[in-house]
C-alpha cells in the first residue's frame, strides 16, 4: 500500500517569505496526486490536483503554484506568502482503481 | 461546484451513546461516495467507500447506508466511545479525473 511524507511538519514564515512544501509518494506509481488546505474553522479545500508529471490543475486562484518533477513528488510553493496562507496543508493520493484518497501527515503552516 | 452537506456541524454526546449523521450529495450521476475519520492533529483516514444504492457497509461499531436516488449516506456509531471523537468527512468525486467535493464535516466530541 501507498506511503505519503510531508515536510516539514510544521513551519512559521513571514509574511511575504517564500513557501515549499514538499511531498513524496511510496509504494505505487503514476498516481493523481492532491494539495488540500484547512483554515482554521474552515473545511478542507482543494487547491491542486495532478493526474501526471508536469500536468497540474488549479482549484482556487491565489497567490500557490504547484508543480510534479517526478511521477510520485508534488511540491506547493509561493513567491510570497500571505496571512490568509495560514492553515494545515495536506498531500493526498489516488492511485489503482480505488478513488479512496490516502493522506499524509500533512504541514501545519503559521504566516506571522 | 457540487454541493454535498453534512449535518450536524457538530455532536457531543456522552460514552456509550449511539449516534448518527447525515451526508448529502446530488443524486444525478453518482459514481461513489467516500466516507472519512479525521482525528485532530493526523490526517484524514478512510472508513467506507459506498457505491452501489442500498449498501450497508460495517467496520466494528461504526456502519454506513446510502440512498443513491435520493441523494444521502448515513454514519452510525454504536456505544460511542471517547477515541470517536474526530471530525467525519464525505467526499463525493466528479470529473473524469476523480476530483472529490468533501462535505464540511460532523465534529464529534464523546464524553466519558
Amino acid at each position: 500500500s501507498q506511503t505519503i511524507h510531508q515536510w516539514p511538519a510544521t513551519l512559521v514564515q513571514p509574511v511575504g517569505s517564500p513557501l515549499s512544501l514538499e511531498c513524496t509518494v511510496e509504494g505505487t506509481s503514476n498516481p493523481n496526486l492532491y494539495w488540500y488546505r484547512q483554515a482554521a474553522g474552515r473545511g478542507l479545500q482543494l487547491l491542486f490536483y495532478s493526474v501526471g508529471i508536469g500536468q497540474i490543475s488549479s482549484e482556487v486562484p491565489q497567490n500557490l503554484s504547484a508543480s510534479r518533477p517526478q511521477d510520485r513528488q508534488f511540491i506547493l510553493s509561493s513567491k510570497k506568502l500571505l496571512l490568509s496562507d495560514s492553515g494545515f496543508y495536506l498531500c493526498a493520493c489516488v492511485a489503482g482503481g480505488s478513488n479512496t484518497q490516502y493522506f499524509g501527515p500533512g504541514t501545519r503552516l503559521t504566516v506571522l | 461546484i457540487l454541493n454535498v452537506e453534512q449535518s450536524p456541524q457538530s455532536l457531543h454526546v456522552q460514552e456509550g451513546d449511539s449516534t448518527n449523521f447525515t451526508c448529502s450529495f446530488p443524486s444525478s450521476n453518482f459514481y461513489a461516495l467516500h466516507w472519512y475519520r479525521w482525528e485532530t492533529a493526523k490526517s484524514p483516514e478512510a472508513l467506507f467507500v459506498m457505491t452501489l444504492n442500498g449498501d450497508e457497509k460495517k467496520k466494528g461499531r461504526i456502519s454506513a447506508t446510502l440512498n443513491t436516488k435520493e441523494g444521502y449516506s448515513y454514519l452510525y456509531i454504536k456505544g460511542s466511545q471517547p477515541e470517536d471523537s474526530a471530525t467525519y468527512l464525505c467526499a463525493f468525486p466528479s470529473g473524469g479525473s476523480y476530483i472529490p467535493t468533501f462535505g464540511r464535516g460532523t465534529s464529534l466530541i464523546v464524553h466519558p
